[in-house]
């Protein structure tokens, strides 16, 4: 049973680009939350999705930043216009529902460089 | 606010010793606490989770409490080895939420 699959890992992006960062969670996981770590900072939750639904963006940037988690494929972090303060590295994790086991677990992340 | 707090930011030690990283919340309305561990430009890797019903979680040589009305956890490591250096992450799940809060993590050095 492979892991959270977070691509690419890497990612260099000059300003006003965009970014896509795609995340696969664990088989028969339908829960996938994205985090940022801006360089030397904590993680910080940004969104929680279900297949189709958008469940809680409470930590998103109100501007240039959206995410998806379609019925079929994998879970979508779109960056729009990207500034050099979007530099982060950003993970993925799935757990199979809200409540059981509730075990979030977490991809390699995707390391995003603004230049 | 709900936060997570993480003391010593960085622990030095050598080889062999038995050590506690600890974790602090503001609210004891949790649903769980998680233990990671992240090595330098990787991912996180859990270690244990506690449910809020639990006091302790232990897997090898880690044992992991949690004490809800002083708000706080505190992970043990047992005769620590090189390879147990990196940095470990507390995170707390809100009863309120469904996402990880993340203390700023604990660097630890085990030196040979």
């Amino acid at each position: 049973n492979a892991g959270v699959m977070q691509n690419p890992r890497h990612l260099v992006r000059r300003r006003g680009q965009e970014a896509r960062l795609r995340c696969s969670p664990m088989k028969g996981h339908s829960h996938v939350y994205w985090y940022r770590q801006l360089p030397e900072e904590g993680l910080k939750f940004m969104v929680y999705l279900q297949k189709e639904n958008i469940i809680d963006e409470s930590g998103m940037p109100k501007e240039r930043f959206s995410a998806e988690f379609p019925k079929e494929g994998p879970s979508i972090l779109r960056i729009q216009q990207v500034v050099r303060g979007d530099s982060a590295a950003y993970f993925c994790a799935s757990s199979p529902n809200r409540d059981s086991p509730a075990e979030q677990y977490f991809g390699p992340g995707t390391r995003l460089t603004v230049t | 606010k709900q936060e997570v707090t993480q003391i010593p930011a960085a622990l030095s030690v050598p080889e062999g010793e038995n050590l506690v990283l600890n974790c602090s919340f503001t609210d004891s309305a949790i649903y769980n606490l998680q233990w990671f561990r992240q090595d330098p430009g990787k991912g996180l890797t859990s270690l244990l989770l506690i449910q809020s019903s639990q006091r302790e979680q232990t897997s090898g040589r880690l044992n992991a409490s949690l004490d809800k009305s002083s708000g706080r956890s505190t992970l043990y490591i047992a005769a620590s080895q090189p390879g147990d250096s990196a940095t470990y992450l507390c995170a707390v799940r809100y009863n309120a939420g469904n996402m990880l809060t993340f203390g700023g993590g604990t660097r630890l050095m085990v030196k040979p």
